[in-house]
């Protein structure tokens, strides 16, 4: 098992610009998330999905849409990206409610210059 | 507004000494109350977790304490070694939402 895979490692925008980072997980669960990490902050959710199909906003969603079309993929969406979003960026999954331990992918550091 | 408040940002521990970690929460709807440890280039890996029906939860050299009344929960290391030198993240999730607000974060050094 891959566990929880992300990809792209690494990434530059420059402002203006889109780019989506897409989640993967083979364990089959039902909950899938994405935070973004900075220095002092801790990890902060963007959004998260507790099933396919569905989608929800996190403490700090403004600037990224997600998509869940399979359960397996979990997609994070830059649409116009600003420097205000560099960052590193991790997906977690999940069994489901009521089991909480997350699963988290190696991370997607995003730099917007 | 950060839901869990963690401190110190920073510790240095000698060998073997006890490495102390202290997370404090408002939100008297969260009922679990997990610490990740993360390793430089590496996701947060799950280290600990404890629901507030008890007061400590050990496992090997790890220990969660409890303060309900309080509000507060942290985390004991040990006999701190080298390779327990990690960033240490505290959280909690409301009842049954599977939703977590997490720690600033700890930069924990163990010094030989």
């Amino acid at each position: 098992n891959a566990g929880v895979t992300q990809t792209p490692k690494f990434r530059v925008l420059k402002t203006g610009q889109s780019m989506t980072l897409l989640c993967a997980q083979d364990m089959n669960h039902e909950y899938m998330y994405w935070y973004r990490q900075d220095p002092g902050m801790g990890l902060r959710l963007i959004h998260y999905s507790v099933g396919e199909g569905t989608t929800a906003k996190g403490e700090v969603p403004d600037g990224y849409n997600v998509s869940r079309l399979k359960k397996q993929n979990f997609l994070l969406g830059l649409e116009s990206a600003a420097p205000s979003q560099t960052s590193v960026y991790f997906c977690a999954s999940s069994t489901g409610q009521g089991a909480y331990e997350q699963y988290f992918g190696p991370g997607t550091r995003l730099t917007v210059t | 507004q950060q839901q869990v408040k963690q401190s110190p940002q920073s510790l240095i521990v000698q060998k073997g000494g006890i490495s102390i970690i202290n997370c404090a929460y408002e939100n008297t709807a969260f009922d679990y109350f997990p610490w990740y440890q993360q390793f430089p280039g590496k996701g947060p890996a799950l280290l600990i977790a404890i629901r507030p029906d008890v007061s400590e939860k050990k496992e090997g050299r790890f220990t969660i304490s409890f303060n309900k009344s309080a509000k507060q929960f942290s985390l004991h290391i040990m006999d701190s070694q080298p390779g327990d030198s990690a960033t240490y993240f505290c959280a909690a999730s409301p009842q049954a939402v599977n939703k977590f607000y997490f720690g600033s974060g700890t930069k924990l050094n163990v010094k030989p």
